[in-house]
């Protein structure tokens, strides 16, 4: 079972929110963990969103708008990104990523289409 | 504005060593942060192989450990990998970037493509 586990794509009209997740593998509690989301657009590199462990510990990229979010749902031991007011440009592929036993994990990435 | 660029052969024979340059711009590696190489195989997950410090401290992915170096070199300011005994699996977009103090990727290079064939 992989680490961590994303769902492949999902798609939302503009200016809808969205909830993306990344489900940490059983035997990882996900309180615990750094939980870190990045965007990556075709042929580009990935660019960083932000972290979030808790509302008390949790960081913005150095101009990631606010729309973007960080949240856990502790009983689905998932972090979650929340992009609200969804925009064109907000189309890409999103990956979470944690630090995990000396190195560090990516999900397999969510693909997110904009209608 | 910090930035870093990734130069190298962009074909390397199987079984030969992978190596890869990252020269930063804008910031002094002595300054801190660590320094990263991640790879990401053509339509496939991103995957982190190690990072280093100015002072040359160094971890590496312990499912690749057997085969990674990574260097640095103040001097000129650049960081460099190498990857011993490639094969066709190792063909990827290497990406290098900054691993900030909160210990996310949060500056990345363009990526560099690097096949490994005969």
């Amino acid at each position: 079972q992989a680490v961590l586990t994303q769902p492949s794509s999902l798609s939302a009209s503009p200016g809808a929110s969205v909830s993306l997740t990344c489900t940490l593998r059983s035997d990882i509690n996900v309180d615990t963990y750094r939980i870190y989301w990045y965007l990556q657009k075709p042929g580009s590199p990935p660019q960083y969103l932000l972290r979030y462990k808790s509302d008390s510990e949790k960081q913005q990229g150095s101009g990631v708008p606010s729309r973007f979010s960080g949240s856990k749902d502790a009983s689905a031991n998932a972090g979650i990104l929340l992009v609200s007011g969804l925009q064109s440009e907000d189309e890409a592929d999103y990956y979470c990523m944690i630090w995990f036993s000396s190195a560090s994990v990516f999900g397999s990435g969510t693909k997110v289409t904009v209608l | 504005q910090v930035q870093l660029q990734e130069s190298g052969p962009g074909l390397v024979k199987p079984s030969e060593t992978l190596s890869l340059i990252c020269t930063v711009s804008d910031y002094s590696i002595s300054s801190g942060y660590f320094w990263a190489w991640i790879r990401q195989p053509p339509g496939k997950d991103l995957e982190y192989i190690g990072s280093i410090y100015h002072s040359g401290t160094t971890y590496y992915n312990p499912s690749l450990k057997s085969r990674v170096t990574i260097s640095v070199d103040t001097s000129k300011n650049q960081f460099s990998l190498r990857l011993s005994s490639v094969t066709a699996a190792d063909t990827a977009v290497y990406y290098c970037a900054r691993r900030d103090h909160g210990e996310a990727f949060d500056i990345w290079g363009q990526g560099t493509m690097v096949t490994v064939s005969s």
